[in-house]
C-alpha cells in the first residue's frame, strides 16, 4: 500500500522559509511525477509545482519566484521550499503521486498524503 | 491560467437520488479532467482521470462524461457515504487548476 507522509513545522514566521518533506513509502519515487498542492481554509485547492523522480521540475508561476522542489530517490523523499513567506501562504499542504506515468505533470493526482496545516504568525 | 467553474456550488439530495455536477472550463482542455471526492479533514480521493475513466476501487455509480469545456459528473443512486464535496482539475497545460467545489448535502 503506498503511502505518503509529511513532515516539517506547522508555524513559519513570516519572511521565512516554509519546508516540508515527503516521505514516499510503498513504493518507488521512480518512475512517477511527485508533487505539491495546498488548500487555504475555506478555499479552491491550488497546484504549486511538480517534480519528476528524475529531477525536472514545473512549478506554478504565480509562485515560481519562491518555491523550489526536489527530490532524493536515495531515500524515497522529496521536498518543497517557499521563500518568503506571508500570511497568505498559510494553508493546509498536501504531498500527492502523479497518477500518469507517461503524462507530463502526472495528470490527476491518485496518492495523497493527510495534509499539514502550516501557519504564518510571528 | 485555465479557469475551472463548477455548478452548483452546493447541492442537497437524498439517498437514492441521481446527482449531476458540471464543470466548465474556459478554454478546451480535450478530455484532460480529473474528479475528486473530498470530506472534511480528510484528503482529496480520485474518483474520475480523463474525464470519464473510473480510478480504481471508486464505485460503478460514478460516471464521468464531457470533453473540450463541459464536463459532468454523475452519481446514479447516492448512498449515505457519498455526501461530501467534490471538485474536478484540469491537466491540459501548467499550472494545473482546480474547481472551486461542489458541496453536496442531505436534503
Amino acid at each position: 500500500q503506498v503511502q505518503l507522509q509529511e513532515s516539517g513545522p506547522g508555524l513559519v514566521k513570516p519572511s521565512e522559509t516554509l519546508s516540508l518533506t515527503c516521505t514516499v513509502s510503498g513504493a518507488s519515487i521512480s518512475p512517477y511525477y511527485w508533487t505539491w498542492l495546498r488548500q487555504p481554509p475555506g478555499k479552491e485547492l491550488q497546484w504549486i509545482g511538480c517534480i519528476y523522480f528524475s529531477g525536472n521540475t514545473n512549478y506554478n508561476p504565480s509562485l515560481k519566484s519562491r518555491v523550489s522542489i526536489s527530490v532524493d530517490t536515495s531515500k524515497n523523499q522529496f521536498s518543497l521550499k517557499l521563500r518568503s513567506v506571508t500570511a497568505a501562504d498559510a494553508a493546509v499542504y498536501y504531498c500527492a503521486r502523479g497518477s500518469s506515468v507517461v503524462v507530463t505533470g502526472g495528470a490527476a493526482f491518485d496518492i495523497w498524503s493527510q495534509g499539514t496545516m502550516v501557519t504564518v504568525s510571528s | 491560467d485555465i479557469q475551472m467553474t463548477q455548478s452548483p456550488s452546493s447541492v442537497s439530495a437524498s439517498v437514492g437520488d441521481r446527482v449531476t455536477i458540471t464543470c466548465r472550463a474556459s478554454q478546451g482542455i480535450s478530455s484532460w479532467l480529473a474528479w475528486y471526492q473530498q470530506k472534511p479533514g480528510i484528503a482529496p480521493k480520485l474518483l474520475i482521470y480523463t474525464a470519464s475513466n473510473l480510478q480504481s476501487g471508486v464505485p460503478s455509480r460514478f460516471s464521468g462524461s464531457g470533453s473540450g469545456t463541459d464536463f459532468t459528473l454523475t452519481i446514479s443512486s447516492l448512498q449515505p457515504e457519498d455526501f461530501a464535496t467534490y471538485f474536478c482539475q484540469h491537466a491540459k497545460s501548467f499550472p494545473y487548476t482546480f474547481g472551486q467545489g461542489t458541496r453536496l448535502e442531505i436534503k
